[in-house]
């Protein structure tokens, strides 16, 4: 069963670092793979994806992540951190491929706080 | 404006009083989903439709309900809500574009039962 694990419940860093928020996925075939934050008393904003190609994905408001198919990780990184960036991050995974189904599985969520 | 609207964004009711959710979206997409979201546990799906009168359990189906008789609204049925589904409700959609897309999420619905 796919299955999608975010190991930190919450990383703090300050403003001006580099932050990574860890994410670490298991499925059975090639995996399409999402992160997501959540700003308070919002839904959820899609930040970037990775279905296939390049290893290093561009996102939203300066994210990337780096897919490593050895590792099975899709860790997001931000070069310098924004106070306004704290959240709640979410990392979620599709099997592919599924055409007859549209299940993804997201991931217990890290909350990032970024200290001025 | 593309958006996915939950209503109402907040809810309180007792055991056993039926209730519904709604959904509704602008963006005319065939994929609809509900999911729930609790303390430590991320969000789980508990149906997902993926065209009119097409829908599926997800991982938390049970008590709920769901119909999809028009392709923008997808409601969220409690035919006898208990307290162990008091949780935070998110509607979400998505195009069928052969890559998957990424989704849209309402605002939430806080649920509590009492």
């Amino acid at each position: 069963a796919q299955s999608v694990a975010q190991p930190e419940d919450q990383v703090n860093v300050a403003e001006g670092n580099p932050l990574t928020v860890k994410c670490t996925y298991s499925v059975s075939g090639n995996p399409y793979l999402f992160w997501y934050v959540q700003y308070p008393n919002r839904g959820l904003q899609f930040l970037l994806k990775y279905i296939t190609g390049d290893n290093l994905v561009k996102g939203s408001y300066g994210f990337e992540a780096e897919f490593n198919k050895s590792q099975t990780s899709f860790h997001l990184k931000k070069p310098s951190a924004l106070v306004s960036d704290s959240a709640l991050y979410f990392c979620a995974v599709r099997d592919f491929p599924s055409y007859n189904t549209d299940k993804l599985i997201f991931g217990t969520g890290t909350r990032l706080q970024v200290f001025p | 404006e593309a958006q996915v609207t939950q209503n109402p964004r907040y809810l309180i009711t007792v055991t056993g009083k039926k209730l519904t959710v709604t959904c509704s979206q602008n963006m005319n997409h065939e994929y609809m989903s509900w999911y729930r979201q609790d303390p430590g546990l991320g969000l789980r799906q508990i149906y997902y439709s993926m065209n009119v009168e097409v829908t599926d359990k997800g991982d938390v189906p049970e008590g709920y309900k769901v119909s999809r008789k028009e392709k923008r609204n997808f409601p969220l049925i409690l035919e006898s809500p208990s307290p162990n589904q008091t949780s935070l409700y998110f509607c979400a959609s998505h195009a069928e574009t052969g890559e998957y897309s990424p989704l849209h999420f309402g605002n939430g619905t806080r649920l509590t039962v009492t």
